[in-house]
Formats: C-alpha cells, structure tokens, sequence
C-alpha cells in the first residue's frame, strides 16, 4: 500500500535554529499538509498546499514557517528560528483532490521535534 | 477551538463486545466527518467517513453514525478485537476545504 515518508523521525534542534522537515507524499496525490500535535493536545491543522502554492493556513502558520515543493517528490516544511514551544510531532499527508475528501488523508508517521 | 469534541479521553471494553465512541460539533458548516485510528509512533490512519447528508456509513465492523440535530456522530466497533485497541481521533472538513479539524482523541483499550 502507498505510504507517505517522513524524514528524520526524530529531531533535536537547538532554539533560535533552522529546521527543515521532509515528506515525500504518495506519488498521484495532488495535495500536501503539514499538522502537527503538541504533546497531550490535538492534532493541528498548519497548512495546505496545491499546485506549487499554499492553498490554505492555520494562525499557527506565520512568519516562522514556510513549505516547499523543491523537486516534484519532496514537501518540505521550515521553521526558520525555532522555539521551544515548536517542540511537537509534526505529521505530512497527502491525498489525491478534494473531491476525494470522503476517502480521508493518507498521513505519515510524523517527526518528533524538540527543541533544546 | 473547540469545534470537534470527544469528550470521553478513554474507553475500555471487552473483546467481542461493541465500542461506542462519540464526537460532538459545533459547526453546521462541516461538510464531512472522518474517524482516524493512531497507534503510538504511527501517523493517524483513515477509518471511515460519512458525508454530511447521511446519517450512516457502514464498512465491516465500523459503522459511524449522524445526528445533524444534536450535532453529534458516534463510531461503533462490533465486535470490538484486542488489536483495535488505538487512540481514535473524530475530525471534519469544513465546506469546500481541505483541512481537517480534530478531536482531542479516545483512547480505546479492548481486553481479551
């Protein structure tokens, strides 16, 4: 079965530094999400991107964050100065269109971030 | 935001019996409702969804059932195995978006 990866499973990043994490989505998806889950909360929604642009994004999504498509395989999101309450498990998902919204997201395992 | 609520944090039943586990909204604009399961160091993987003009979808064990006027659905897992023992996470889309909104989760424990 298809799976979407993400790369590195765990990071530890000094405050104040740049992080950059990796997804590659399934292949024949069209859509890209970043949400992420902050230990004992909910799964939040960050960001959507479609056809080379962010398409949707959360309060959370400022200045601080941005996402990339950089090759036609990768989906990258940055923080750009990180800090300690970035500390979270960051899950990528992909899925085919929008109109394929009742057969649900395909997620990745998610990186755990902390931040030191 | 509290816009998708599961307010029981855990439940805990007995394998071959039903697992009923409950979702509460507050926005009529949601257009679909998704029920994911999450094991530990895994990402959510889908279940089953219903659309908004239903009030049941039915797939094996899982059926998810709506209640547009009380603003509620519910998973039922019959019969309930050890191996659906998971965290489960209720979410909608809003409208013609892409994002999901989450509840904060059940953790679902089935004895043997």
């Amino acid at each position: 079965e298809p799976e979407v990866t993400q790369t590195p499973s765990h990071q530890v990043t000094q405050m104040g530094q740049e992080v950059i994490l990796r997804c590659v989505p399934i292949s024949n998806h069209l859509y890209f999400y970043w949400y992420r889950q902050i230990l004992g909360q909910k799964v939040e929604f960050l960001v959507s991107f479609y056809n080379n642009e962010i398409s949707e994004k959360s309060e959370i999504f400022d200045d601080q964050f941005s996402v990339e498509r950089p090759d036609g395989s990768n989906f990258t999101l940055k923080i750009r100065s990180t800090k300690l309450e970035d500390s979270a498990m960051y899950f990528c998902a992909s899925s085919e269109a929008l109109g394929r919204r009742a057969y649900g997201y395909t997620f990745g395992s998610g990186t755990r971030l902390t931040v030191v | 935001d509290q816009q998708v609520k599961q307010n029981s944090p855990s439940l805990s039943v007995q394998e071959g019996r039903i697992s009923i586990l409950n979702c509460d909204y507050t926005n009529s604009m949601f257009d679909y409702f998704l029920w994911y399961k999450k094991y530990p160091a895994e990402g959510p993987t889908f279940l089953i969804s219903i659309s908004s003009i239903k009030d049941k979808n039915e797939d094996g064990r899982f059926t998810v059932f709506l209640n547009k006027s009380a603003k509620h659905l519910s998973l039922h897992i019959v019969p309930s195995q050890p191996g659906d023992s998971a965290v489960y996470f209720c979410a909608a889309i809003p409208g013609n978006t892409g994002k999901l909104i989450f509840g904060q989760g059940t953790t679902l424990q089935v004895k043997p």
